[in-house]
């Protein structure tokens, strides 16, 4: 149980394009879902935290501009990187929750490559 | 402040032999503990958790971690290391509930050699 899928898994864009990345809840569901962020060979910073229904809630110095949220159902949240550029490129993980002191569970990541 | 350190960044064992990756956290409410792996290019697993009780928590895989409240420690154990067990562990902190943010350490990285 507790499962969490991410798609895709792997994307290589042009800078300037969007990209947008899928984080499912399977078989439960996700009253809070998170946004991480992982650079190489380092550990993972929170980029955001979003409840169904309501805006993200982004962590000091992310650009909600720039990462754009969502969480529409109890089982599906949604970030897209708009405007891309290389910098943007990293190893991006969503994880899920459905509360009441559950664990987090997390997705399988997607690397993003901006060329 | 909140924090949580992992002063080992990189272990290497043989195989067989027993491991155990420091846990050391600050946190100004109850701690909720939890320890992930993460193999290369992949999402974190859930190893253990400890909320409350029993201060020596199972987990998968053979893994155990024993909170230990007076050093601020939550260390990971693992009596025979095998092969398949290399990744990078990460240690984090939480509040009581599950929508609280956790607060990861760096990580170690973990190496056996046959």
């Amino acid at each position: 149980g507790a499962v969490v899928s991410q798609h895709p898994s792997w994307v290589i864009c042009k800078s300037g394009t969007s990209v947008k990345i899928e984080c499912r809840s399977l078989d439960f569901q996700a009253t809070t879902m998170f946004w991480y962020r992982q650079f190489p060979k380092q550990s993972l910073m929170l980029m955001a935290t979003s409840n169904e229904g309501s805006k993200a809630t982004y962590e000091q110095g992310v650009e909600k501009d720039k990462f754009l949220i969502n969480h529409a159902s109890l089982t599906l949240s949604t970030l897209t990187v708009t405007s891309a550029h290389p910098e943007d490129s990293s190893f991006y993980i969503c994880s899920a929750t459905s509360g009441g002191g559950q664990p987090q569970h997390f997705g399988d990541g997607t690397r993003l490559s901006i060329l | 402040a909140q924090s949580v350190t992992q002063p080992d960044i990189h272990i290497t064992v043989s195989e067989g032999a027993s491991l155990e990756l420091r846990c050391n956290y600050s946190y100004g409410a109850t701690p909720y503990l939890f320890w992930y792996v993460q193999s290369p290019g992949q999402g974190l697993q859930l190893l253990l958790k400890y909320f409350s009780g029993d201060t020596l928590v199972q987990g998968i895989k053979g893994f155990e971690a024993e909170f230990k409240r007076s050093q601020s420690s939550f260390n990971l154990r693992k009596p025979s290391v095998h092969w398949s067990d290399a990744a990078e562990y990460f240690c984090a902190v939480g509040g009581s509930r599950g929508t609280d943010k956790l607060i990861f350490g760096t990580g170690t990285r973990l190496q056996v050699f046959p």
